[in-house]
């Protein structure tokens, strides 16, 4: 069974431009998860989906960073513009519906802004 | 708010040793707890996932175990090997579907 796919793996973009991941989650996984992993540290969540809705997006910074499901299956975050601070892994994960349930991780996307 | 803390950042063994990593949280309203192997370059492998109504979980060589009023949870490695050297992380789900995650434990295996 395919795991949790995301692309690209490596982006490397100058300051001020736009950039976008893909995340695939495993097939039947209903929620969707973006992470943001600095340098050393532990992942951070930006935001959650269950189907095609973030039900939870309090860290993610609405003023430049934006995510979509739009059929409640694949999604794409979105960062426009980037800052060099931006300069992280962005991880995806998936899991079943409901509490207690195991959270299965993509590769990631390393961003480098320039 | 929930804080969780690995100690120690980093670890160096030479191959055969058995050894513990410590994960301490401050918040013992938990729904679970799970370890995670990170290699370089690549996202997070579940190892073990423990509910907050167990006491500890096994998987080969590996055994994560759990004390919720003390705020701690061990992971044990036995007979460690070169392959294990990775980040190994620990997250706790307070109650909510999101993780916390502590900082990791830099794990290298001597061969």
């Amino acid at each position: 069974e395919a795991g949790v796919v995301q692309s690209p793996r490596y982006k490397i973009i100058e300051k001020k431009q736009p950039v976008a991941f893909w995340c695939n989650p495993i097939s039947g996984h209903n929620t969707l998860y973006w992470y943001l992993q600095n340098l050393g540290q532990g992942p951070e969540l930006l935001i959650r989906y269950e189907n095609e809705e973030a039900v939870d997006d309090s860290q993610l910074p609405k003023d430049r960073f934006s995510a979509e499901r739009l059929k409640g299956v694949d999604s794409t975050l979105k960062i426009q513009p980037a800052e060099l601070g931006d300069s992280a892994v962005y991880l995806c994960a998936s899991s079943l519906a409901g509490e207690g349930t195991e959270q299965f991780f993509g590769p990631g996307t390393r961003l480098t802004v320039l | 708010k929930q804080e969780v803390t690995q100690i120690p950042a980093a670890l160096s063994v030479p191959e055969g040793e058995n050894l513990v990593l410590n994960c301490s949280f401050t918040d013992s309203a938990i729904y679970n707890l799970q370890w995670f192997r990170q290699d370089p370059g690549k996202g997070l492998t579940s190892l073990l996932l423990i509910q907050s109504s167990q006491r500890e979980q096994t998987s080969g060589r590996l055994n994560a175990s759990l004390d919720k009023s003390s705020g701690r949870s061990t992971l044990y490695i036995a007979a460690s090997q070169p392959g294990d050297s990775a980040t190994y992380l620990c997250a706790v789900r307070p109650g909510t579907y999101k993780y916390i995650f502590g900082t990791g434990t830099r794990l290298k295996v001597l061969a």
